[in-house]
């Protein structure tokens, strides 16, 4: 079946230090690309997607672009700021029903320089 | 105003007990889901549906029962917890006309700890 692998766990940088998630994916078809970003208490929501090869997402400052030779979709980020507290989930669409599989989440922890 | 609300927003249940989660969106959204998030798996489908009065498994469904009544509502339904099933539960709707492109909205998540 489908699948997500992204960076595990969490990456603790210092405020404007450059983020790199990686993320992986295995997917029958050709897969709709996503990250999600989800906030203490709240539930994920959309941070940006991607449905075409070489075609880059973007908001808030954060990017990926989607590849197909690699199967990647790396989530990057030149200076991270305290306000990306949070944890991102990178997930892809290819079935029915536009249902999501995800990967199991990176938590981004900026800290003081 | 929020669209996806989910309720009880906690909840302590006993094993072996009956187990409702409910879920209401205001989106007008054809397709809603639920899933369940453990620390080191993300989330993961239990169950979805594309239309009122039907349901589809998931990747996870063993365990869960779901129900569809409208357009708007969408519940799941644990008949016997089980200590496994503690976790945060997320229904999200989406619209089906974007096909795999959809953006999913997500309710704030509804926490279920098993005792």
């Amino acid at each position: 079946g489908d699948s997500v692998t992204q960076t595990e766990g969490q990456v603790a940088l210092s405020e404007e230090d450059f983020l790199t998630i990686h993320c992986n994916y295995s997917a029958s078809g050709y897969p709709t690309l996503f990250w999600y970003v989800q906030y203490p208490g709240e539930g994920p929501q959309l941070l940006f997607r991607a449905s075409r090869d070489k075609e880059k997402g973007s908001s808030r400052g954060f990017e990926a672009t989607y590849d197909k030779g690699t199967t990647s979709f790396h989530l990057r980020k030149a200076s991270v700021q305290e306000s990306d507290s949070a944890v991102y989930y990178c997930a892809l669409s290819a079935g029915f029903a536009s249902a999501l599989t995800f990967g199991s989440g990176t938590k981004v922890i900026p800290c003081l320089p | 105003e929020a669209a996806v609300t989910q309720s009880p927003r906690s909840k302590v249940a006993v094993t072996g007990g009956k187990v409702t989660l409910s879920c209401h969106q205001t989106n007008n959204h054809d397709y809603m889901y639920w899933y369940r998030q453990d620390t080191g798996h993300g989330l993961r489908l239990i169950h979805y549906s594309y239309v009122a009065d039907s349901t589809e498994k998931g990747d996870i469904p063993d365990g869960y029962k779901a129900s569809r009544p409208s357009q708007e509502n969408f519940s799941l339904i644990l008949e016997l917890a089980s200590l496994s099933q503690t976790a945060v539960y997320f229904c999200a709707s989406s619209d089906g006309d974007w096909g795999n492109y959809a953006e999913q909205f997500f309710g704030p998540g509804t926490r279920l700890t098993v005792l």
